[in-house]
């Protein structure tokens, strides 16, 4: 199994739609969460941390459950700029990140 | 912001030459650098860490021999690979940080490479 696991998609919705994603992850010693998201063939870049209390930045919209070991993404009113694959990533402290495989999202006119 | 740069962006090269791809961070010291190996439509994965000064720790799998790491001063990484066969072509991206750090960090603009 892996470490961090994620639905890869691809999700296809309209612009102006809602969309979730998910993510499990096995090391429950697990410091620290986020969600980068990652456009084709460039390097992933930080999208925002993920806090037990969730937190918000603008449309979007992170969770964590550390009793589940579950983490997800919401993103609000999709725009056509939103399409990239979001990668799920957890930091199981020292610097030691474990990345999930992605999530592809298109989001279409 | 912290930047890192890695270069080049993209090569070509032969089966049975090496290839070196340099990561630095430019306007922060960066005791640990990590460098990642991406293949189509998968995750990254860590292929090692790098500290300044000392021995690369490597992932279990990857061979270090084929895969060197130099990290000779607190800017700059280098990792080479070695007698390159087409299987090594792939998206390698570095990553540095800063000391300890629990957030998330920057990542190079990753270099993709084509083994012919």
């Amino acid at each position: 199994r892996k470490e961090v696991e994620q639905d890869p998609g691809p999700f296809n919705v309209p612009e102006g739609a809602t969309v979730a994603f998910n993510c499990t992850y096995s090391n429950s010693a697990s410091q620290s969460f986020f969600w980068y998201r990652q456009d084709c063939r460039k390097e992933p870049k930080l999208l925002m941390s993920v806090y037990s209390s969730g937190n918000e930045d603008g449309r979007f919209t992170a969770q964590l459950n550390r009793a589940s070991q579950y983490i997800s993404l919401l993103i609000r009113d999709s725009k056509l700029s939103d399409s990239a694959t979001y990668l799920c990533v957890v930091n199981r402290g020292g610097n030691d990140m474990r990345f999930g495989a992605g999530t592809r999202l298109t989001v279409k006119p | 912001g912290a930047v890192v740069s890695q270069h080049p962006s993209w090569v070509i090269c032969k089966s049975g030459t090496s290839v070196k791809i340099e990561c630095r961070s430019l306007d922060f010291q960066a005791t640990t650098m990590f460098w990642y190996r991406q293949f189509p439509k998968q995750s990254l994965m860590l292929m090692a860490t790098s500290n300044e000064g000392s021995k690369a720790t490597y992932e279990q799998g990857v061979e270090k021999d084929k895969f060197l790491i130099n990290h000779a001063s607190l800017t700059l990484s280098t990792l080479t690979v070695t007698s390159a066969h087409p299987e090594d072509s792939s998206f390698y991206i570095c990553s540095a940080s800063i000391g300890e750090r629990i957030d998330g960090y920057t990542f190079g603009s990753g270099t993709r490479l084509t083994v012919v």
